[in-house]
Formats: C-alpha cells, structure tokens, sequence
C-alpha cells in the first residue's frame, strides 16, 4: 500500500529566512505528487503539484518543490518565508491508474514563523 | 466562479444520531471525493463518486454511504454515530477522477 511520511511535525523558523519541507512516499511507481496547505479550521489550499516532466514545480505564493525519483521525495522549499505563510501543510499522493483519484496524504507539517 | 462547497460548516449530533452532509463542486468538476480529517492528522480518503457511482472506497466502515446527483452534488451520510466520528469532513472536486482536486472548507462535526 502506498504511504506518505512527512518527517517534520512541527518547524520554526524566522521570518525571511528559507524553508524546506520534506516528504517522502513509498510506491512502486511514480505517482501524482502534490502539496497543499491548510491554515486553521480551513479547507486545504492547492500549492502545486508534479505529474511528469521537469522534476521542478513551480506553485503558489512563491514555493517550488522538486521530485527526486531516487530518493522517493518531493520536498517542498521556499527561498524568504513571509509571516503569512503559517500554517499545516500536506503532502499527497495519488497513484493514478486505478485508483480513480485517491489522494494518500502525510500527517502534516505544522509550520510557525517568527518575526 | 465559486469553489466547492460545503454545507454546513458546522454540526454538533449525538451518539447513535444518523447525519448528512452535502458538498457542491467547483464549477465544470463531475467527481467528487470525500475526506474525514481527525484533530491533528491528515485526511483520509473516505470514497469518490464519478457518474454517479462510488469508483473506490477507503478504509471506512458500511455506516459511512455517498450519493452522487446528476448535477454532480454529493451527500455523506453516517448512521449510528459514534464519539469517534467527530472530525472535520472535506470534499474535494476535480474534473475527472485522476486530475488535481479542489478541496472545500469542511463540515466540522461533533458528536457528543
């Protein structure tokens, strides 16, 4: 069965300051790749997401995530972190094919930012 | 163009109590999945309606059931409530089953 690990419960950092996430799945091929965010008590909030082609994504609010084959990670970065970034984050997988859109999601990376 | 969206944002039922929530997707989307998101953890996928019929279901009991409409809408219905049930419920809309999904805010229910 197919898993999502998010290794990071809880980061801080400082306002302005650069952020990477990390995910890192298990599946026998590679699936559909995706983050999200989710600010409290809120819906989740589409950031980006890979489906073949440049290992690169651009999203959103100026974060970027790269997919590495090798290592099975899709880890999400972000150059200068703002204040309003604050908030949970997931990583998702979807394993396409049959499993008709199924989103396989991570336990969530709480993400504060000091100013 | 609205989103999708979820009706209503907040439920509180009690034990053995059946509930219905109701989820409307974003506008040209025809499958809609649902999502129970306990405190503190990531969604878990409870099932996905496309044309009407439940495509996959996830590891959740019989008392968890779906409808589809032909407008595409949907309904999560769970009988025999139970404390652990309590948790927020998203929908999630796509234009077809294996594309990105739009999520909506989320019924938060609370069963006492």
């Amino acid at each position: 069965a197919q898993s999502v690990t998010q290794p990071d419960i809880h980061i801080t950092v400082s306002e302005g300051a650069s952020l990477e996430l990390r995910c890192n799945y298990s599946y026998g091929a590679t699936p559909y790749l995706f983050w999200y965010v989710q600010s409290p008590g809120q819906g989740l909030q589409l950031l980006l997401k890979y489906f073949s082609g440049d290992t690169l994504v651009q999203g959103i609010k100026g974060f970027e995530a790269e997919f590495k084959r090798s290592q099975s990670s899709f880890n999400l970065r972000k150059p200068s972190v703002h204040w309003s970034d604050a908030a949970e984050y997931f990583c998702a997988v979807n394993a396409g094919g049959t499993s008709y859109g199924k989103l396989t999601f991570g336990q969530g990376t709480i993400l504060t930012v000091h100013p | 163009d609205a989103g999708v969206t979820q009706s209503p944002t907040h439920l509180i039922k009690t034990r053995g109590q059946q509930v219905t929530l109701r989820c409307s997707p974003k506008s040209g989307h025809d499958t809609v999945s649902w999502y129970q998101q306990a405190l503190g953890q990531g969604p878990q996928f409870i099932f996905q309606y496309y044309e009407e019929e439940e495509r996959q279901r996830g590891n959740f009991p019989d008392r968890f059931s779906g409808h589809q409409f032909p407008n595409y809408s949907s309904e999560l219905n769970v009988n025999a409530l139970l404390l652990g049930d309590s948790a927020l419920y998203l929908c999630a809309s796509s234009s077809k089953p294996n594309t990105e999904a739009f999520f909506g805010q989320g019924t938060r229910l609370t069963v006492v």
